[in-house]
């Protein structure tokens, strides 16, 4: 039973564009909301997180937004940029269990 | 220097074989994981080990066996290798359980033949 469900699959937008990704969740004991970047080739990394004591946080260009009550996030790229291709990881857990879950993954490529 | 490093990067073998994949981390964290990676990219958690001691464990088939002589070290030896065990193996640390920033090595690209 997938945890976290992801969407969409894979999204290409223009330079300049502003992608969403979505995720939502089932389990209300989720507390802790990060989203992973990945490029080809390499590890994932923790590009920003969330905690549901607040509807949206920024960092950057990246902002998540978080619907405690319709257990949804999402993730906003702003002014994307090719250098912003790569798979994007969204993920939930409690934040005093001993994991978080993965979403699918989302295939991001930025046309120049 | 390298956080979370693995070797080999690469591992190309038969079915059949038993191969071991190690991770080293010098981050002083305390909780260390395997992850595997199939060709959707999917990252499905294999095991997560907090100061030495086996904390997860999902449904792997038990020819995977984790090893963690330290805290720095968690190695993954898998015995008699399948088609379908072809995959990128990461191995990842956080501080603490739970809640808190994982870093993740470069992976093993395992191809079974």
């Amino acid at each position: 039973q997938q945890q976290v469900k992801q969407s969409p699959q894979s999204l290409i937008v223009q330079k300049g564009g502003i992608p969403i990704i979505n995720c939502a969740y089932e389990n209300t004991a989720f507390d802790y909301f990060p989203w992973y970047q990945q490029f080809p080739g390499k590890g994932p990394a923790l590009l920003i997180a969330i905690r549901p004591d607040v509807s949206e946080k920024k960092e950057g260009r990246f902002t998540i937004s978080f619907n405690k009550s319709a257990k949804q996030f999402s993730l906003h790229i702003m002014d994307s940029q090719p250098g912003d291709s790569a798979t994007y990881f969204c993920a939930a857990g409690p934040s005093t269990g001993n994991q978080f879950y993965f979403g699918t993954g989302t295939s991001l490529t930025v046309i120049p | 220097d390298t956080a979370v490093s693995q070797t080999p990067k690469y591992l190309v073998t038969q079915m059949g074989n038993d191969k071991s994949i190690k991770c080293e981390q010098n981050l002083g964290h305390d909780t260390m994981y395997w992850y595997k990676q199939d060709s959707k990219k999917f990252l499905k958690i294999m095991f997560s080990y907090n100061n030495k001691e086996l904390i997860i464990n999902e449904t792997v088939p038990n020819r995977f066996s984790p090893k963690s002589p330290d805290k720095a070290h968690l190695n993954l030896h898998i015995n008699s290798l399948e088609l379908g065990d072809s995959a990128v193996y990461f191995c990842a640390s956080s501080s603490r359980q739970g809640a808190s920033e994982q870093y993740f090595g470069p992976g093993t690209r395992l191809t079974v033949t």
